[in-house]
């Protein structure tokens, strides 16, 4: 059965701390994705990546970093947390030989910064 | 840019009966998948429908289908014989040509009354 686990459901931190947000997937996935999720806006791509130590930005990535060392594992790192990174943080994953590229998702992380 | 838009963002129905949500979107490209994912209070995202752009026949599973129509860039879902389970956010997500991306709607929020 595919899975894919974030580290925390909730997690609540002070401005400008550091921030590490991990997601792990046992499906021997090659892309993985962080998303952002506020209410009005959908979902926003933070970063992705096609391949270990591979990373690209997406259409919000201010602000973050991302690592992959490992090809289950893909971390988000707020380097100095702000209020307005309060959020929803969803991490995915997809499969590159299908032409499909449906993504499975991750329960999400919900980041008070305060 | 590629966009899309979620005109409702919050719909509901009676249990039983029918619903349509609307999903348009904006492209040059003439290949591409488009996807609704479904993600129920505090529950992880899920793939519901997928379809291919270059199929004319609509998609269905089950008590879900789409409406595809390629030319007004519209890609609504319909939802049959609701039912309680059927609450949740739901979410157009069209993966444009070439691209593992996907790019999310605004999301519209479904209630189903008993």
């Amino acid at each position: 059965d595919v899975k894919v686990t974030q580290s925390s459901r909730y997690l609540v931190k002070r401005t400008g701390e550091k921030v590490f947000l991990e997601c792990v997937q046992d499906m021997d996935h090659e892309n993985m994705f962080w998303y952002r999720q506020d209410p009005g806006l959908g979902l926003r791509l933070i970063y992705f990546s096609y391949d270990v130590k591979m990373k690209e930005k997406g259409d919000i990535p201010e602000g973050y970093s991302v690592s992959r060392e490992k090809k289950e594992r893909f971390s988000l790192i707020l380097e100095s947390a702000s209020t307005n990174q309060t959020s929803m943080y969803l991490c995915a994953s997809s499969y590159s030989g299908t032409i499909y590229y449906e993504q499975y998702f991750g329960p999400g992380t919900r980041l008070t910064v305060t | 840019a590629q966009t899309v838009t979620q005109s409702q963002p919050e719909m509901s129905v009676q249990e039983a009966e029918t619903v349509t949500l609307s999903c348009t979107y904006d492209t040059s490209e003439s290949d591409y998948y488009l996807f609704w994912y479904k993600q129920p209070p505090s529950r992880q995202m899920i793939l519901v429908i997928r379809q291919e752009a270059y199929k004319q026949q609509n998609a269905t599973e089950n008590r879900f289908s789409v409406n595809f129509q390629k030319a007004a860039k519209s890609f609504s879902l319909k939802i049959s014989d609701s039912q309680l389970g059927d609450a949740a956010m739901y979410f157009c997500a069209p993966s444009f040509q070439g691209a593992q991306k996907l790019v999310f709607g605004q999301g519209t929020r479904l209630t189903i009354n008993p």
